[in-house]
């Protein structure tokens, strides 16, 4: 069974930093590409950003460019989310999302994980 | 960016009618739209990718159509757990992006 466990959400002031962890199991991790989306309370869905299996390939929606980064350790079937300069805009649920090899799609979603910026 | 724009914004049904969803994105995606649902307090569920294919496990009542830039999903004969929110995404472009959203609330 396909498993993806986030961690990591919080409450930090404005201006902080973060890291959100996902965990996967239940498939080879090593070959799935991954999203990061996320939803502010009582909002719809925001792409966050995108990691090839790899990590050759890395994407980040504009809200998030050059404060976010996006990383993953294959070894420990992992994958990470660095916040920093952090705004009250970025309080969300955080999910952890894996793109199906035969498709391209999103097909598998954690329960995600609520990070909070507010002072 | 595409902007994926949904109708409409809440649909009022009773269990056993037809629920039709509408999603226009502003510039062709092809046929790279899918379809979310998303209960209360629940992580989003794919339920159509690439327009048209079903997701695993998902009810046949659950249909989609369309291309380039007008998509429908269908939902037959509404039970009563189909009542939730449902997103459309596009992954033909970068940034990926999503609808709005349409709530199918119980009339």
């Amino acid at each position: 069974e396909v498993q993806l466990v986030e961690s990591g959400g919080d409450l930090v002031q404005p201006g902080g930093s973060l890291r959100l962890s996902c965990v996967a199991s239940g498939f080879m991790f090593t070959d799935y590409s991954m999203n990061w989306v996320r939803q502010a309370p009582g909002k719809g869905l925001e792409w966050v950003s995108y990691i090839s299996s790899s990590s050759a390939n890395i994407f980040f929606g504009d809200s998030v460019k050059g404060r976010f980064i996006i990383s993953r350790d294959n070894a420990k079937n992992s994958l990470y989310l660095q916040m920093t300069s952090l705004r009250a805009e970025d309080t969300a649920v955080y999910y952890c999302v894996r793109v199906s090899r035969a498709t391209g799609t999103m097909d598998y979603w954690g329960q995600g994980t609520l990070v909070t910026v507010s002072s | 960016e595409i902007v994926l724009t949904q109708s409409p914004a809440t649909l009022s049904l009773s269990p056993g009618e037809r629920a039709t969803l509408s999603c226009r994105a502003s510039q062709s995606v092809s046929s790279y739209l899918a379809w979310f649902q998303q209960r209360p307090g629940q992580a989003p569920r794919l339920l159509i990718y690439d327009a048209s294919n079903r997701a695993t496990g998902v009810p046949a009542r659950f249909s989609g159509s369309g291309s380039g830039t007008d998509f429908t999903l269908t939902i037959d004969s509404l039970e009563p757990e189909d009542f939730a929110v449902y997103y459309c995404h596009q992954r033909s472009n970068w940034p990926l992006t999503f609808g709005g959203g349409t709530k199918v609330e119980i009339k």
